[in-house]
């Protein structure tokens, strides 16, 4: 079956310029997470949606980075003014169930933003 | 910060086993302990996850020590497909989200 896709899976920004990074999780899948992987680390937590409702977004670094859900399945990441140290990999990652660590994440491909 | 210690790169020969060791002293009782890879260029895949007793899976085999501050995953016939970054993890935060560490980078050679 499908997995978890996003796009674009390469992007380049001029900085200042906004940016909207998809996410399809996996169908009927409850639990949505977004990453963001720098270069040579492991990824690191950004939001949470359960379903439609964003639970938790303690790990974006500023106000510039926004996340949407609203139908519970597709959700965006959006990023406005970008800076250079956004440059990474956005990770998009859903599982079934709610906000267990056991439960599988499926993890997207990644979206790998460059910021000039 | 990850409550994981992992050494950062390791090689092991095609056809060979591959024991992949992670460190975890400060580990809770009710903390499971569990193995993501990622290869280059995709997202990281869930491997295997384990409490106290040893794990097998078809990608994988896990073994905690009785003690539960390391554990070893074991790829029992690596190939070159296996070459990438295994992340091993004890802990997530508050939405089930996992905290992962550095990993060890994996290259498995001809």
């Amino acid at each position: 079956g499908a997995g978890v896709s996003q796009s674009p899976r390469y992007k380049v920004a001029k900085r200042g310029q906004d940016v909207a990074l998809r996410c399809d999780p996996i169908s009927g899948h409850v639990s949505l997470f977004w990453y963001q992987q720098a270069l040579g680390q492991g990824p690191e937590f950004l939001t949470y949606f359960q379903n439609e409702a964003q639970l938790d977004k303690s790990g974006l670094p500023s106000d510039r980075f926004f996340a949407e859900r609203p139908e519970g399945s597709v959700s965006t990441l959006k990023i406005q003014r970008t800076q250079q140290e956004d440059s990474a990999v956005y990770l998009c990652a859903s599982s079934t169930r709610t906000r267990k660590l056991s439960d599988t994440q499926y993890f997207g491909p990644g979206t790998r933003l460059t910021v000039l | 910060d990850a409550k994981t210690t992992q050494p950062p790169s390791m090689d092991c020969a095609e056809g060979r086993a591959a024991n992949l060791p992670c460190n975890h002293s400060t580990i809770s009782g009710n903390e499971y302990v569990y193995w993501y890879r990622q290869i280059h260029s995709q997202g990281p895949q869930y491997i295997i996850h384990g409490l106290k007793n040893n794990e097998t899976n078809e990608m994988a085999s896990l073994i905690i020590t009785e003690d539960r501050k390391s554990s070893t995953l074991i790829l029992p016939h690596a190939t070159l497909r296996d070459t990438a970054v295994y992340y091993c993890i004890v802990d997530g935060g508050s939405q089930g989200n996992l905290i992962f560490g550095k990993g060890t980078k994996l290259s498995v050679k001809p």
